[in-house]
């Protein structure tokens, strides 16, 4: 059964300031999603990665995927409180169509 | 705009009632979702559906079906709600093809089940 864990659940950071937040899987899978959240707001769509070694960044963003590790981390660099939200990653099962998120981490960026 | 559209957007249920979450996308994707989102536990499949004609159980499909119309539509039945229903419902879909992409979600049905 696919598993998916994220941590943290909560990050509070100050502006300037660099973290990663962790997402670990329990079986294989082809393809990893990274959505962001804004309060009472539907699911954005930030990143697809699709193959081992994968890497993409937008702006202060950058998500990567080991899925040797079963691992993947979504980076900030230099946090502005704009990226303040909720960001979960999905799981897509090997075969397609049943995607599972994890329990999103809440981030909160200090001015 | 292109996108997934989702009515209601609120609802208050008593204990036991029915009602159908509809959801419409224009978008010509294949595959349609139903999750729910409660505090602290990300997104639930609760029921998918691949392509037009077939729909299979996610997660949590225990008290609700669902509906393919069509290309577009894919609805959520609620038999008989219950508190434990209360939640926010999405609704998102995908296409297909040799492009990956990610879920392109409606704006979310707040459901209260009193």
């Amino acid at each position: 059964e696919l598993k998916v864990e994220q941590n943290p659940l909560f990050l509070s950071m100050q502006e300037g300031k660099n973290y990663t937040i962790y997402c670990n899987y329990s079986t294989t899978s082809d393809r990893l999603y990274w959505y962001r959240q804004d309060p009472g707001k539907s699911l954005e769509s930030l990143f697809v990665l699709l193959s081992n070694g994968a890497v993409k960044q937008e702006g202060r963003l950058m998500a990567s995927l080991d899925t040797k590790a079963r691992l993947s981390t979504l980076h900030i660099t230099a946090a502005v409180h704009d990226l303040s939200a909720t960001y979960f990653c999905a799981v897509e099962n090997t075969g397609g169509f049943k995607t599972i998120f994890g329990a999103g981490t809440r981030l909160f960026v200090k001015a | 705009n292109a996108g997934v559209t989702q009515t209601p957007k609120f609802q208050v249920l008593k204990t036991g009632q029915s009602m159908t979450l509809q959801c419409a996308q224009d978008m010509n994707h294949n595959s349609m979702y139903w999750y729910r989102q409660d505090p602290g536990m990300g997104l639930r499949l609760i029921y998918y559906s691949a392509s037009e004609g077939t729909t299979d159980k996610g997660e949590v499909p225990n008290g609700y079906n669902v509906s393919r119309l069509n290309k577009r539509e894919f609805s959520l039945r609620l038999e008989s709600a219950a508190p434990s229903q209360t939640s926010v419902y999405f609704c998102a879909s995908r296409g297909g093809g040799g492009q990956v992409y990610g879920y392109t979600f409606g704006s979310g049905t707040r459901l209260t089940v009193v």
